[in-house]
């Protein structure tokens, strides 16, 4: 299948720090790629949907500046937690859907751990 | 309302005995697609079975099968001749809107199953 990798995996950082998290697509270029929060033991949130060359769409409750995202190419978007507290420590998964044709199949990257100290 | 209902919080299982995990799904889309999902302990999303809603026969994927019941709006993954390496998250999903390329992935809280030998 598909490879959607993620960039780091673990990070650790201090409060009030900015963290960014890359999201790749390997084998196949990605039109929307969707990123999603995760704590211990619960279901994926959805974050945003992230459009190549557009602006993120945000869930409801998701604060836009203080998570960023950028979409810049079809292979490539970034998630950037600015200004973190450890309340923003969680599991970050982004997921990717292919360009040709309707791919029914939703890729997803291995995650990014984040704690916050 | 809940989109995608997992009522099982945990399920256990012996080896090389089958297990149903539960899904119910509530849209007014016609057209929308399943999927079922594992997460390990290390926190990757697996891609496991997809059902569209048009699909006139149940899905299958090796010893994975989705039992679809359209009326009742229930999408069960049968797992048949568990596995130890089984052991994991299991979480069912749908897209709604399933031939347009920005909507997301929706999931509900997952199943955990353990498999005892």
């Amino acid at each position: 299948g598909a490879v959607v990798s993620q960039h780091p995996s673990w990070v650790i950082c201090k409060s009030g720090t900015s963290v960014k998290i890359e999201c790749r697509s390997l084998d196949f270029q990605a039109t929307t790629m969707f990123w999603y929060r995760q704590f211990p033991k619960q279901s994926l949130m959805l974050m945003a949907t992230s459009n190549e060359g557009s602006k993120a769409t945000y869930e409801q409750g998701v604060e836009k500046d203080k998570f960023l995202i950028n979409h810049a190419s079809l292979t490539l978007s970034t998630l950037t937690v600015t200004s973190a507290h450890p309340e923003d420590s969680s599991f970050y998964i982004c997921s990717a859907r292919g360009l040709a044709g309707v791919s029914e199949t939703q890729y997803f990257g291995p995650g990014t751990r984040l704690l916050v100290l | 309302a809940q989109k995608i209902t997992q009522t099982q919080p945990g399920m256990f299982v012996q080896e090389k005995e089958a297990v149903t995990l539960d899904c119910t799904y509530d849209t007014s889309d016609p057209s929308y697609g399943l999927f079922w999902y594992k997460q390990p302990s290390s926190g990757e999303m697996i891609f496991l079975i997809y059902q569209g809603s048009y699909d006139q026969q149940n899905a299958t994927e090796g010893r994975y099968s989705l039992n679809f019941q359209k009326a009742r709006k229930s999408a069960n993954l049968v797992i048949s001749a568990s596995q130890l390496g089984d052991s994991a998250m299991y979480f069912c999903a749908m897209r709604e809107g399933i031939r347009q390329a920005g909507t997301a992935l929706i999931f509900g809280k997952g199943t955990t199953l353990s498999v005892s030998s």
